[in-house]
């Protein structure tokens, strides 16, 4: 089946510093990648769509400037995180869409940030 | 946009027994459902999906789902339950029509007791 990497899977960094996450489709192309933050017993939010070659679309109350995503190619994004501040720990799962399969997402395996 | 209820943050089943997992949706066109599994610090499984015919939608590890229109749910089903089914499991809905990002529940605990 199709498989998605994350890298790093947990970092930890000081406040102020920049994180970056990056999300691989192992074994197939993805057009499309979606950025999700999950909080401690807390549901999945979704934080932007990115799609190849083109600029993400960010959900509302989420900062572009904070979170930089860049999708650069068909089988990798990644999300930055800028001046990263303890209120920015939390677990990031990207997922992606297969080229061309659009009913269907597969899920990385989460990088957990935490900032101190 | 589209939304989706879990009802339960938590169902707690006895080993061997049937479990049910409820899950209702809202969307403006047709629906594709989902459901995942997670378990601690690991990222989402798929379990199975709904996306058009048979109403009855098998998935992995003897996990079910019935989409039922008039009732907008998708409840997760499990004839027999295992310890090792014990994690939290996610309801999700994509409206196609709009765009192709998937919402997400607010998460059901499952824990099965021996």
């Amino acid at each position: 089946g199709a498989v998605v990497s994350q890298h790093p899977s947990r970092v930890i960094c000081k406040s102020g510093t920049s994180v970056k996450i990056e999300c691989r489709s192992l074994d197939f192309q993805a057009t499309t990648m979606f950025w999700y933050r999950q909080f401690p017993k807390q549901s999945l939010m979704l934080m932007a769509t990115s799609n190849e070659g083109s600029k993400a679309t960010y959900e509302q109350g989420v900062e572009k400037d904070k979170f930089l995503i860049n999708h650069a190619s068909l089988t990798l994004s990644t999300l930055t995180v800028t001046s990263a501040h303890p209120e920015d720990s939390s677990f990031y799962i990207c997922s992606a869409n297969p080229r061309g399969v659009s009913d269907t997402q597969y899920f990385g395996p989460g990088t957990r940030l935490t900032v101190l | 946009a589209q939304s989706v209820a879990q009802p339960e943050d938590q169902v707690n089943v006895a080993e061997g027994n049937p479990l049910t997992v409820k899950c209702t949706y809202s969307v403006s066109g047709n629906p594709y459902l989902f459901w995942y599994v997670q378990y601690p610090n690991r990222g989402l499984q798929f379990l199975l999906k709904y996306i058009t015919g048979d109403n009855l939608v098998k998935g992995s590890y003897g996990f079910e789902a019935e989409f039922n229109k008039s009732q907008t749910s998708f409840h997760l089903k499990k004839p027999s339950a295992l310890v090792s089914d014990s994690a939290l499991y996610f309801c999700a809905v994509r409206d196609i029509s709009v765009n192709n990002d998937m919402r997400f529940g607010a998460g059901t605990r499952l824990t099965v007791k021996p």
